[in-house]
């Protein structure tokens, strides 16, 4: 069956740390991914996305993606993060023209000031 | 644009009755599906409709039931309810299913809180 696996369930970073959280999905077809954001209170949002074409896929709030095709990955980053990053972070993988979207189990981010 | 509206926001059941949650979005979206979020699970979704008539299973489709008569909504029903089903709930809606370019990138709902004692 498909799925996708955040690595990181609960990352706690001091302001100006650099972030990586992890994203590897199980589907051998073509994919269409995602990361969302849902900040404390508020609805879920996207924070960018992967169609085709440059890998490197660079969102809002400094955001960026890589999606490597071998490892099934698409990990998240971000060089220095702000006290106002903190929030819960899902990636999620579109399989196929399926219009199934699977999300992972979420990491939660605090970032201390 | 009042986007994706959920009701009720908050819900308290007791095993075994039945209800309805409503989700209506008025983007004239394609594609309409609902997930549950439960900690450390992530979102898991439920069942997806990529058009008027048409509903397909998601990963957890055991114990809710769909209909989408409409393009603009799509309830969820649960026959009966089980303390397992106690979960936050969110409809989310996109203009289409396919890996076409920006099609497919969702707007969630505000999310139905579900109590079931």
């Amino acid at each position: 069956a498909q799925s996708v696996s955040q690595h990181n369930h609960h990352v706690i970073l001091s302001e100006a740390a650099s972030l990586e959280l992890g994203c590897n999905y199980s589907y051998g077809g073509t994919v269409n991914l995602f990361w969302y954001v849902q900040y404390p209170g508020q609805h879920l949002q996207l924070l960018l996305k992967y169609f085709s074409g440059d890998p490197l896929v660079k969102g809002i709030k400094g955001f960026e993606a890589e999606f490597i095709k071998s490892k099934f990955s698409f990990n998240l980053r971000k060089p220095s993060v702000q006290w106002s990053d903190t929030a819960e972070y899902f990636c999620a993988v579109l399989i196929g023209n399926t219009g199934k979207l699977i999300f992972g189990q979420g990491t939660t981010l605090q970032v201390k000031p | 644009n009042a986007g994706v509206t959920q009701t009720p926001k908050f819900q308290v059941l007791k095993t075994g009755q039945s209800m309805t949650l409503q989700c209506a979005q008025d983007m004239n979206h394609e594609y309409m599906s609902w997930y549950r979020q439960d900690p450390g699970m992530g979102l898991r979704l439920i069942h997806y409709s990529v058009g008027a008539g048409i509903t397909d299973q998601g990963e957890v489709p055991n114990g809710y039931n769909v209909s989408r008569s409409t393009t603009e909504d799509f309830p969820l029903r649960l026959l009966s309810a089980a303390p397992s089903q106690t979960s936050v709930y969110f409809c989310a809606s996109s203009r289409g299913s396919g890996t076409r370019f920006g099609a497919n990138v969702l707007t969630f709902g505000a999310g139905s809180r579900l109590t079931v004692l």
